[in-house]
């Protein structure tokens, strides 16, 4: 186990609802990222937070959007949703944005849209 | 932006076999590479790692060489085992530590 967790662990939800997905980052990490992960692939690169600020974010619409809050915990909002955002969800946490750091990833959150 | 992959989506070996695992990557300025295995129903976890500035590295029954020449990297597993079954994904790393996946490759551990 890597100390990071997530919830809730699976969500359905209908086409142009908004979601929000919970990420508890390990003891002493400061940096939160999280990924998409679609049925079959390799995880892709959503955003990163860095002491509540985004710190990067790949190629993912404006709908998607994240908060991190002081504890360093951090939400995932993803508004409007689309049938194409049925995937895993991903977080993972390192003690700092820096190469070299050592990811750790939750379990993930599985989100269905209908 | 970074492309990473893999030659083959599927591999099959026998328990006690050593496997191998490549993975290409397209941008000649990657320089941190990292390995990560999924298990069904599990994120990521972290296997091993590599600079650009070396070309081997081995931990416990892992071995992962890193070819700059021609942008490629394995990962080798020592004498393979059932719960070395698993889901294998190379990663480039960028500067500001976001992971970037290639789409992986199914490892089954035949008994």
């Amino acid at each position: 186990e890597t100390g990071v967790t997530q919830s809730p662990t699976h969500l359905i939800k209908t086409r142009g609802q908004q979601v929000t997905l919970r990420c508890s980052s390990q003891s002493g990490h400061n940096t939160v990222s999280w990924y998409q992960q679609a049925l079959g692939q390799g995880p892709q690169f959503i955003f990163q937070y860095y002491r509540e600020e985004e710190n990067g974010r790949g190629n993912f619409p404006p709908r998607f959007s994240g908060l991190q809050f002081p504890n360093y915990s951090s939400e995932l909002n993803v508004n409007a949703l689309e049938l194409d955002d049925s995937a895993l969800y991903l977080c993972a946490s390192s003690l700092a944005p820096r190469r070299g750091e050592t990811q750790y990833f939750g379990p993930g959150t599985r989100l269905l849209v209908l | 932006g970074e492309s990473v992959g893999l030659h083959l989506p599927t591999l099959s070996v026998q328990e006690g076999d050593n496997s191998i695992i490549n993975c290409a990557y397209s941008n000649s300025a990657s320089d941190y590479f990292i390995w990560y295995k999924q298990e069904s129903g599990k994120g990521p976890q972290f296997i091993i790692d590599i600079r650009s500035n070396m070309d081997k590295r081995q931990g416990q029954r892992v071995t992962v060489l890193l070819n700059k020449t021609v942008k490629h990297l394995s990962l080798q597993i020592a004498a393979t085992q059932p719960g070395d079954s698993a889901v294998y994904f190379c990663a480039e790393n960028n500067g500001a530590n976001n992971l970037f996946f290639g789409t992986g490759t199914r490892l089954t551990v035949i008994p």
